[in-house]
């Protein structure tokens, strides 16, 4: 069984500061996505990464993806109260087909 | 365009009875998804389906059954259901690869 490990679990921070969340495994994966999930929904992409060492902005979020596909980081810059929610990643396994490896998530909390 | 629509979005049960969770799509994906989302776990695949016809199990499907019943639905069945099936179940479409469309999840309680 393939696992992705978030950290850190929980992160209460105050509107303006910064903030990285790692998202790690032992496997290889072909591509990693990032999801945010607000309470009551299902979760929404965020990005896709693909290539080792790809580096993909989307406003105040950055992420990467490690040289060797098996970690990923999300900083946010300033973060602010609309930013609050449960960050997942997922990790891509093609075994004829593709399907998603979730990791265990990290819940955010940024007060004003 | 509802995206992807799951119902009921609540449930209580008793231990040993059956229900069936409905979803449907209308993005005209081939591929559809049941997930189980636990504190701590993240999410964890149940059943999948690839395509119109077809459906395999993923990493927890013990205690459910799935249905493809066209393009459009997917249903997931609990025949008797267990106090360790309460979760968050989320359904989820795409195409072959690349970003899943989740639907607002059914929250059930098993007692």
């Amino acid at each position: 069984t393939q696992l992705l490990e978030q950290s850190p679990q929980f992160l209460s921070i105050q509107e303006g500061e910064n903030l990285t969340v790692y998202c790690n495994s032992s496997s290889v994966f072909s591509s990693l996505q990032w999801y945010r999930q607000e309470p009551g929904e299902g979760p929404v992409l965020l990005v896709t990464v693909v290539t080792g060492g790809e580096v993909k902005k989307l406003k105040r979020l950055t992420f990467q993806f490690g040289d060797a596909r098996k970690d990923s980081s999300l900083h946010i810059t300033a973060a602010q109260p609309g930013d609050t929610g449960l960050y997942l990643c997922a990790g891509a396994v093609n075994t004829g087909f593709q399907k998603l490896v979730f990791g265990t998530g990290t819940r955010l909390l940024v007060s004003p | 365009n509802a995206g992807v629509t799951q119902t009921p979005k609540f449930q209580v049960l008793k231990t040993g009875q059956s229900m069936t969770l409905q979803c449907a799509q209308d993005m005209n994906h081939n591929s559809m998804y049941w997930y189980r989302q636990d504190p701590g776990m993240g999410l964890r695949l149940i059943y999948y389906s690839a395509s119109e016809g077809t459906t395999d199990k993923g990493e927890v499907p013990n205690g459910y059954n799935v249905s493809r019943l066209n393009k459009r639905e997917f249903s997931l069945r609990l025949e008797s259901a267990a106090p360790s099936q309460t979760s968050v179940y989320f359904c989820a479409s795409s195409e072959s690869v690349g970003e899943q469309f989740f639907g607002p999840g059914t929250r059930l309680t098993v007692l």
